[in-house]
């Protein structure tokens, strides 16, 4: 079955550690993205990617870095520069040439900073 | 700053009746339209998308579009207990490939 995949659905970090989150995907959709959800914030996004070895910073990008080395694999590391780190990731992907902007998420990654 | 605007809520109304859910948007020349259901700790799922004026209706889901007025909104006919989840709002706005901007959702509670 074709979907996103995201890893670890739960992660606890200690403060001043880096933490990586996996997203992969096996639609052949050309972007991705990623984005953080806080209660009454809505989705705000952090990095997105339409092609490989290209991406963008969104709107909350620092903190956070990611890569696109391969068209499946957009994953995400938050580092110890990021201020609250605590939250629910999401990773999405949508077909680029279609450019109707409908997106597929995968089941979320909840971060825990203790 | 391209914007989406939705209350929030919690919007509360009893099973079997109409539910409204609202979403205005800044961007005049946005060009398509998606309304996501979000369960509690779970990821969004599409459920409605819409690119032209008027009317789309989808089971018991209808979406509707005003682009002189800018606002979107989803009605749900026959609620359900098991509608009771987050709406986001979502516009994918003109001017070649962009980003998605998400409204906060709207929260409904459907009341057995």
């Amino acid at each position: 079955d074709g979907g996103i995949t995201q890893s670890p659905k739960y992660l606890f970090r200690k403060e001043g550690q880096n933490v990586t989150l996996s997203c992969e995907q096996n639609l052949n959709h050309d972007a991705m993205y990623w984005y953080r959800q806080d209660p009454g914030q809505g989705l705000r996004l952090i990095y997105y990617s339409q092609i490989v070895n290209d991406f963008q910073k969104g709107d909350i990008a620092e903190g956070y870095s990611v890569s696109r080395e391969k068209k499946e694999s957009f994953p995400l590391t938050v580092t110890s520069a990021q201020k609250n780190p605590t939250a629910f990731y999401l990773c999405a992907s949508s077909m680029r040439h279609l450019n109707t902007g409908e997106l597929f998420f995968g089941e979320g990654s909840r971060l825990t900073v203790l | 700053q391209k914007e989406v605007e939705q209350n929030s809520g919690p919007l509360s109304v009893p099973e079997g009746a109409i539910a409204s859910l609202n979403c205005t948007y800044s961007d005049r020349g946005s060009q398509s339209f998606f309304w996501y259901r979000q369960y509690s700790g779970k990821s969004p799922e599409l459920i409605m998308f819409i690119y032209s004026n008027g009317d789309k209706e989808d089971g018991r889901f209808t979406a509707q579009l005003n682009k002189a007025s800018q606002y979107v909104s989803l009605l749900i006919r026959d609620s359900q207990p098991s509608d009771s989840a987050t709406y986001l709002c979502a516009v994918f706005p003109s001017g070649g490939y962009q980003k998605v901007t998400f409204g906060i959702g709207t929260k409904l509670q459907v009341i057995p």
